[in-house]
């Protein structure tokens, strides 16, 4: 199997760019997906794929990828954008294994 | 719209087996594109795949949990289910059904039901 690995906690000022991270050996062969998940409530999918985001989510979220690194940007960040963020991928086997990074919990200042 | 909703009881004392049921509305389980699966979440804590089934029945495993687990699928019903067996205090959790794109990303997700393994 494989593993992913966030940074426990980002913060960023109102209105300023931020950027998430996720790290694995599956990310050198598959893309990351990102969810965002708020107090209570079932993470939603906010970029998958190369950088694709689904109906709904607004243009500020965007992805990208290099090497064993992922990373979810924010441009422009918002109160309600506070949330922890989570990625996962597919193993690195090949096989249809989900693997979840531990999470990253974004505070907006 | 395709709508997953869990049902189970909220409560299961420990060692017996914890039984979920995902009921897919506003769709087919037997779409070609994806895959059923269950995710939990213990309380505060991160979200961990249990595993995943297609609708012809091929399972995969979160391979620290497979001997416990079993997912079914019953296309006629629109269901799929997890069976987690010899349950402890650490399988208290929220559990999630939810559509997956092969292994890559989870694309509908149910509300959650929480579950409490406890005496």
């Amino acid at each position: 199997s494989s593993e992913l690995t966030q940074d426990p906690a980002v913060s960023v000022a109102l209105g300023q760019t931020v950027r998430i991270t996720c790290q694995g050996d599956s990310l050198r062969s598959y893309y990351a997906s990102w969810y965002q998940q708020k107090p209570g409530q079932a993470p939603v999918l906010v970029i998958y794929g190369k950088n694709n985001r689904p109906s709904g989510i607004p243009d500020r979220f965007s992805g990208s990828s290099s090497g064993n690194t992922a990373s979810l940007t924010i441009t422009g960040a918002q109160a309600e954008d506070e949330a922890d963020y989570y990625c996962n991928s597919r193993d690195s086997s090949g096989n249809p294994y989900v693997v979840f990074g531990g999470g990253t919990k974004l505070t907006v200042l | 719209q395709l709508q997953l909703q869990e049902s189970g009881p909220g409560l299961v004392k420990p060692s017996e087996t914890l039984s979920l049921t995902c009921t897919v509305s506003g769709g087919s389980i037997s779409s070609s594109s994806y895959y059923w699966g269950w995710i939990r979440q213990p309380p505060g804590k991160g979200l961990e795949w249990i595993g995943s089934i297609y609708y012809s029945g091929s399972t995969y495993y979160n391979p620290s949990l497979k001997s416990r687990v079993t997912i079914s699928v019953d296309t006629s019903k629109n269901q799929f289910s997890l069976k987690l067996s010899s349950v402890t205090a650490a399988d208290t959790a929220v559990y999630y059904c939810a559509r997956v794109r092969y292994g890559d990303y989870v694309t509908v997700w149910g509300q959650g039901t929480l579950v409490t393994v406890s005496s």
